[in-house]
């Protein structure tokens, strides 16, 4: 299997502008997870997809921020307008409905300037 | 709530030792164990569920404590490799997502 395939993997932007980050989940598994990791804070989960449903957004950190799961087979993290205090890796992760174990994708680092 | 993992960091020689300790204040189902190296993306190592055994593959293990909250990562007779963060995320309650520790910098030096 090809793993968790994100897209793009460097983006730089100005402040203002929006940004769509990409995922598109290992095949079968229907549980999808964007993490924001920074210095100060951490490995931290912005929002928690089952079945292509949103269940957790909890951690996202304002309306500025948005995810979609149109299908099983792909997700977007969108930021309108962003900030600089946006720049960050961002993390998909998917899970196999019948494991517990989540698989990373490579990150989207972004930088917003 | 972030559980708490320590050391912050840790600097062996290869072929030493390593402990990494991982806490919660909250009543865990199961935590899980990743390794990140730099620039990269966080790797599964293990993952300890409430009530099962401990774990291990290679040289590297790790314990749950269920009554204390707790895990243990232990990694033995260090190689170069081992060298990264590692990360250990909590699952808690009927939530299946993790919270992650702020991470434990390891570096193995030759």
């Amino acid at each position: 299997d090809a793993g968790v395939i994100q897209s793009p993997r460097h983006e730089v932007t100005e402040m203002g502008q929006e940004v769509t980050l990409r995922c598109k989940p290992i095949s079968g598994h229907n549980s999808l997870f964007w993490y924001r990791q920074t210095m100060m804070r951490g490995l931290e989960l912005l929002i928690y997809f089952n079945n292509n449903v949103p269940i957790d957004d909890s951690g996202m950190p304002e309306d500025r921020f948005s995810a979609k799961m149109p299908n099983a087979s792909f997700s977007t993290l969108k930021i309108q307008p962003s900030e600089p205090r946006d720049s960050a890796v961002y993390f998909c992760a998917s899970r196999d409905p019948g494991e517990e174990t989540q698989y990373f994708g490579p990150g989207t680092r972004l930088l917003v300037l | 709530q972030q559980p708490v993992q320590s050391p912050q960091a840790v600097i062996l020689r290869e072929g030493e030792d390593a402990v990494i300790n991982c806490s919660s204040s909250k009543a865990l189902y199961s935590v899980h164990w990743y390794r990140q190296k730099h620039g990269e993306a966080p790797v599964f190592l293990m993952i300890l569920l409430k009530g099962g055994e401990q774990k291990g593959h290679e040289k590297i293990s790790a314990s749950f404590n269920e009554k204390k909250q707790q895990s243990s990562l232990y990694l033995t007779a260090s190689q170069l490799s081992y060298s990264g963060t590692y990360f250990c995320g909590t699952e808690s309650g009927s939530a299946r997502q993790l919270t992650f520790g702020s991470g434990t910098q390891l570096t193995v030096l030759p």
